[in-house]
């Protein structure tokens, strides 16, 4: 079980951050990617980031400059910050987990537990 | 190219049968998963790899993928299926599509 929190308010050149409880699995455990995507209204998912459980760490190119994803496995959390944002940034912003396995068939990446998504607003 | 492109919106009639097609270059470098999504709520895993069905997921929905597209079968669509689909793969996210059932 996943659950987000943080404000639902963030004002424009500020930094957007978001904390992402995990429950019922150990965050340091297993082979996972820790991620966060967002869903502006009416719009498509789009992939901000990933963190291994070993710490490394994937974003989005066109977010790259701005966004930080970070573990604490003494609270099994994991956050986001996205810094100087603008309107643009406002949408539902979901944690989840994703799992990797190899096959005969290749590579297999999926989003197996989600959060309930917090909308975040950027306005003054 | 990274990006995966699927049909805007599909309708299907009551108890028949609707795929779901997914095109891009990913597809070939990693398999894909399907999300259902209904209005409110966040996406459910409905299938992932090489056809398989997270529990809880009803045995109507059936995945396949070839070369560079991927697709989501539902064989027997029901009401409750009316939502929002997007595959993935890896990073990339679909645009998504509208499923009606009429």
């Amino acid at each position: 079980h996943l659950q987000e929190s943080g404000p639902g308010l963030v004002k424009p050149s500020q930094t957007l951050s978001l904390i992402c409880t995990v429950s019922g699995a150990s965050i340091s455990g297993g082979s996972n990617y820790w991620s966060w995507i967002r869903q502006p209204a009416g719009k498509g998912l789009e992939w901000i980031g990933r963190m291994y459980t070993s710490g490394s760490t994937n974003y989005n190119p066109s977010l790259k400059s701005r966004v930080s994803i970070s573990i604490d496995t003494s609270k099994n959390q994991f956050s986001l910050q996205l810094n100087s944002v603008t309107a643009a940034d406002t949408a539902v912003y979901y944690c989840a987990r994703q799992k990797s396995y190899y096959d005969s068939s290749g590579y297999t990446y999926y989003f197996d537990s989600w959060g309930q998504g917090i909308l975040v607003t950027v306005s003054s | 190219s990274s990006e995966l492109t699927q049909d805007p919106a599909v309708s299907v009639a009551l108890g028949q049968t609707v795929r779901i097609t997914c095109q891009g270059d990913s597809v070939r470098m990693y398999y894909p998963s399907w999300y259902q999504q209904r209005p409110g709520q966040a996406p459910v895993l409905v299938i992932y790899g090489e056809n398989n069905r997270p529990s809880g997921i009803p045995d109507r929905f059936s995945g396949s993928s070839s070369g560079n597209t991927a697709s989501l079968t539902i064989t027997g669509a029901q009401a409750e299926d009316e939502a929002d689909y997007y595959c993935n793969s890896r990073e990339v996210f679909g645009g998504g599509t509208k499923l009606t059932v009429l």
